[in-house]
């Protein structure tokens, strides 16, 4: 079976500052991973996917994620958070497009 | 709509009672899957259907728990006997093409049991 870790439940930044939300998973064979983003009163919506081409994937509103295979990491980070950043972050793994595992979530708080 | 809808957005219930969940996915989407969000907690993994194939079952956590889907496109999830263990917000999703890994959410019903 598959597993995400997500170190952290709550990350608080500065507008401008770093984003860094580190997400590690666990799969025998190889993975697919996902990042999906809800804002308050939102359901989730697909922010970036690795699906084996690039490992440094570019997704929505400036965000990426790196695939380390030998970190077992998929961590998401932009360079410089917005108010607008502010949500829940769920990273997700599949092996076969047939069951996808969330993580436990990162609200991430983005200070003025 | 365009996108996936759950009602109802939110259901309080008595102890004991059983609930019906409901899910109308986006049309032309095959799978559909049901998560349950506790408080805290992830997203946890109920059941799974594709096409007409036998739904993947494996994440309903009781007996209690069961969900139907019709003519490939509304889904229905069932609680018997609620249980304040069962208080949390039952996300419904849908997914067109399992290649691209994007669900579509709906915003999720918040079921409370007193």
């Amino acid at each position: 079976a598959q597993s995400v870790t997500q170190l952290g439940s709550h990350v608080s930044v500065s507008e401008g500052a770093l984003v860094l939300l580190r997400c590690n998973y666990s799969s025998s064979v190889p993975p697919y991973l996902f990042w999906y983003v809800q804002y308050p009163n939102q359901g989730l919506q697909l922010l970036l996917k690795y699906t084996s081409a690039a490992t440094l994937v570019k997704g929505i509103n400036g965000f990426e994620a790196e695939f380390k295979k030998s970190e077992t990491s998929f961590h998401l980070t932009k360079p410089s958070a917005h108010m607008s950043d502010a949500a829940e972050y769920f990273c997700a793994v599949t092996v076969n497009f047939n069951k996808f595992y969330f993580g436990s979530g990162t609200k991430l708080n983005v200070k003025p | 709509g365009a996108g996936v809808s759950q009602s109802p957005s939110n259901k309080v219930t008595e102890k004991g009672k059983d609930v019906e969940l409901r899910c109308d996915p986006i049309s032309g989407h095959t799978a559909l899957y049901w998560y349950r969000q506790s408080l805290g907690q992830g997203l946890e993994f109920l059941i799974y259907f594709q096409g007409n194939s036998a739904p993947d079952k494996s994440g309903l956590p009781s007996d209690r728990f069961s969900a139907e889907r019709t003519g490939g496109s509304v889904s229905t999830l069932t609680i018997q006997r609620t249980q304040q263990e069962d208080s949390a917000v039952y996300l419904c999703a849908s997914l067109k093409d399992p290649t691209t890994g994007e669900l579509f959410f709906g915003e999720g019903s918040r079921l409370t049991v007193l």
